[in-house]
């Protein structure tokens, strides 16, 4: 079946933009993730949602990133105000449920984001 | 210090060596031990856990993890050109609300 996508793939948005990304998890999937991959570096937890509940998010950097997931199935990364060093890959994973440490999170491809 | 800690690399090895990947971390919490493959523009896919000290075997791919000294390693055998990506280390504590940290990665190249 279909993995998780994202879109857009790429992305360029001048400094002070706001920009969404999105992503679509695996259908049926209640737990969705947002990770920032910067260039060199692993992915960094952004922030967790269980259905439409956004449980955890302590890894936004700042006031300027809000995600959402209304209906529990796509979630939207909102970026206002974009600074450079928000440039980053985002990337999205999900999976069944995140209860105790057998899910698996599988990961989309990502968006990559430049700030210029 | 972070908490994982993983050479970037690159790591050039000619086709069929064995590769050894490794990684150290500081939190004695961690008890699950993960490695992803990430191929260039994709994102990352998981392709062995551990729960414990020990070594677990899957196909070519050998994950040893020692908790005594916080160390993990994935082995790679008869390693393939298929085999060059980027291979992330990443581990958390059995708290359902604790988050996945990974390592920066470290950059394999398998030559033909």
């Amino acid at each position: 079946g279909a993995g998780v996508s994202q879109s857009p793939r790429y992305k360029v948005a001048k400094r002070g933009q706001d920009v969404a990304l999105r992503c679509d998890p695996i259908s049926g999937h209640v737990s969705l993730f947002w990770y920032q991959q910067a260039l060199g570096q692993g992915p960094e937890f952004l922030t967790y949602f269980q259905n439409e509940a956004q449980l955890d998010k302590s890894g936004l950097p700042s006031d300027r990133f809000f995600a959402e997931r209304p209906e529990g199935s796509v979630s939207t990364l909102k970026i206002q105000r974009t600074q450079q060093e928000d440039s980053a890959v985002y990337l999205c994973a999900s999976s069944l449920l995140r209860k105790g440490v057998q899910e698996t999170q599988y990961f989309g491809p990502g968006t990559r984001l430049l700030v210029l | 210090q972070k908490e994982v800690e993983q050479d970037p690399g690159p790591l050039s090895v000619p086709e069929g060596a064995i590769v050894s990947l490794n990684c150290t971390y500081s939190n004695s919490a961690f008890q699950y031990f993960m490695w992803y493959r990430q191929y260039s523009r994709k994102g990352p896919e998981l392709l062995m856990y551990t729960y414990s000290s020990g070594n677990k075997e899957d196909g070519r791919f050998t994950a040893q993890v020692d908790k005594s000294s916080k160390y993990i390693s994935l082995f790679i055998r008869d390693s393939q050109p298929s085999d060059s990506a980027t291979y992330l280390c990443a581990m958390r504590t059995m708290n359902r609300d604790d988050k996945i940290i990974f390592g920066k990665g470290t950059r394999l190249h398998i030559l033909p």
